[in-house]
């Protein structure tokens, strides 16, 4: 059990420009989840995936953002023309997709910084 | 809406001495509750959880009580250490019609202050 590994852990871009997280989940669980993070706040859950199908969508994911998880295993958050608001520590987790007691594993996250 | 709260965003304590970090929802929904701690820099760990037809659980120093009458759940740390000082994020789930998709909603968090 590696735990979940997420690249890169700081990322510090310019408002407009395009970034690209990755997330790898433990192995064996089949679910798959990004949050964001701010300042003072808890977690924020963004979207999710069983297996390869993206099942849930938030209403904080604007259309700027994009998530794909091809093959069921490693998932990429995508932020197009980010925005100072973007900055945030991107947490990805994921669980073995029991019916219940769902604990998440999380990541170390991804600081982003849009300057 | 939040539909979970810690309303103390700090506590502090002496080392020895009890913690108990408070979480109230609103969603009658919710039927299985965790608590997360999270270090600087790094992503929330898990550290204990209660299904809804429990109303306490403990596991070593730390016990998680329910009262979902009150829509109310507390951590109780004893003793307390300084390497407890963390921000500690209560978390609820629940099901969606006729699935449970395991979405965590997390209150906003407690930072937990031991003093030596």
């Amino acid at each position: 059990d590696t735990g979940v590994s997420q690249n890169p852990r700081h990322k510090i871009t310019k408002r407009g420009q395009n970034v690209t997280f990755r997330c790898d989940p433990i192995s064996e669980h089949n679910r798959l989840y990004w949050y964001r993070q701010t300042l003072g706040q808890g977690p924020e859950f963004l979207t999710y995936f069983q297996n390869e199908a993206q099942l849930e969508k938030s209403r904080l994911l604007s259309d700027r953002f994009s998530a794909e998880r091809p093959k069921g295993s490693f998932s990429t958050l995508e932020i197009q023309r980010t925005e100072q608001g973007d900055s945030a520590m991107y947490l990805c987790a994921s669980s073995l997709g029991q019916p219940l007691n769902e604990k998440l594993f999380f990541g170390s996250g991804t600081q982003l910084s849009v300057l | 809406d939040q539909q979970v709260k810690q309303n103390s965003p700090s506590l502090s304590v002496q080392e020895g001495r009890i913690s108990i970090l408070n979480c109230d929802y609103t969603n009658s929904m919710f039927d299985y509750f965790l608590w997360y701690k999270k270090y600087p820099a790094e992503g929330p760990t898990f550290l204990i959880s209660i299904s809804s037809i429990k109303d306490k659980n403990e596991d070593g120093r730390f016990t998680v009580f329910l009262n979902k009458s009150a829509k109310h759940l507390s951590l109780h740390i004893v003793p307390s250490q300084p390497g407890d000082s963390a921000v500690y994020f209560c978390a609820a789930s629940g099901r969606q019609g006729s699935s449970n998709t395991g979405k965590l909603i997390f209150g906003q968090g407690t930072t937990l202050q031991v003093k030596p």
